[in-house]
């Protein structure tokens, strides 16, 4: 069965310093990869996803995150955070298309301070 | 930017009663999903819909459960008699027709059942 891990409940970085979110995953058969974010008292809102092909994808707000199969990552990361980044952010696994079913990790809440 | 969007915010209700969660998806969307997130734990999948039918389920969803779409715009979660460990976040999702793996959630319905 697939699962999702995600390395720490809280990070903590300054603005301007590297974000980096981890992701693993459990999956006997190629997966869909999602990174999605939630910002206080509103819904899940999509980043980024992995589906097939390029192996590094882009996101929304300057984020990526690089499926590595090898590794079973999925880790997402920005180069420089802003304050509006503070967020609680989700991975998530797909092996479904027909139905979407998503199974999360546990979610990892960014604190970014000035 | 079309959104789903979910009411009430927040429901307050005694155990055993029943409860109608209700969710108007993006409206060319034809896949709804539920999923909750009880308070510190993971977001889980609890139904997957299409077609008028369930199309998937977890083990959470049993028959105190029960989805519908009544019309051509609201999709409904229904808890017959509610417990207390019903009390959590439920966050309604649709996607489009050929691109189920990319959900877009609504804000949420805090439950809390005393």
């Amino acid at each position: 069965a697939q699962s999702v891990t995600q390395l720490g409940s809280h990070v903590s970085v300054s603005e301007g310093a590297l974000v980096l979110l981890r992701c693993n995953y459990s999956s006997s058969v190629p997966p869909y990869l999602f990174w999605y974010v939630q910002y206080p008292n509103q819904g899940l809102q999509l980043l980024l996803k992995y589906t097939t092909g390029a192996t590094l994808v882009k996101g929304i707000n300057g984020f990526e995150a690089e499926f590595k199969k090898s590794e079973t990552s999925f880790h997402l990361t920005k180069p420089s955070a802003h304050m509006s980044d503070a967020a609680e952010y989700f991975c998530a696994v797909s092996l479904s298309s027909n139905t979407g079913k998503l199974i999360f990790g546990q979610g990892t809440t960014l604190q970014v301070k000035p | 930017e079309p959104e789903v969007t979910q009411t009430p915010s927040h429901q307050v209700t005694q155990m055993g009663q029943e409860v109608i969660l209700r969710c108007v998806p993006i409206s060319n969307h034809l896949y709804f999903y539920w999923y909750r997130q009880i308070l510190g734990q993971k977001v889980e999948f609890l139904v997957s819909f299409y077609n008028n039918e369930i199309s998937e389920k977890s083990e959470i969803f049993d028959d105190q459960f029960s989805v519908e779409r009544p019309d051509g715009s609201n999709f409904t979660l229904k808890i017959r008699s509610t417990k207390l460990e019903d009390s959590a976040m439920y966050f309604c999702a649709s996607s489009d027709r050929g691109r189920p793996d990319t959900q877009y959630f609504g804000p949420g319905t805090r439950l809390t059942v005393l």
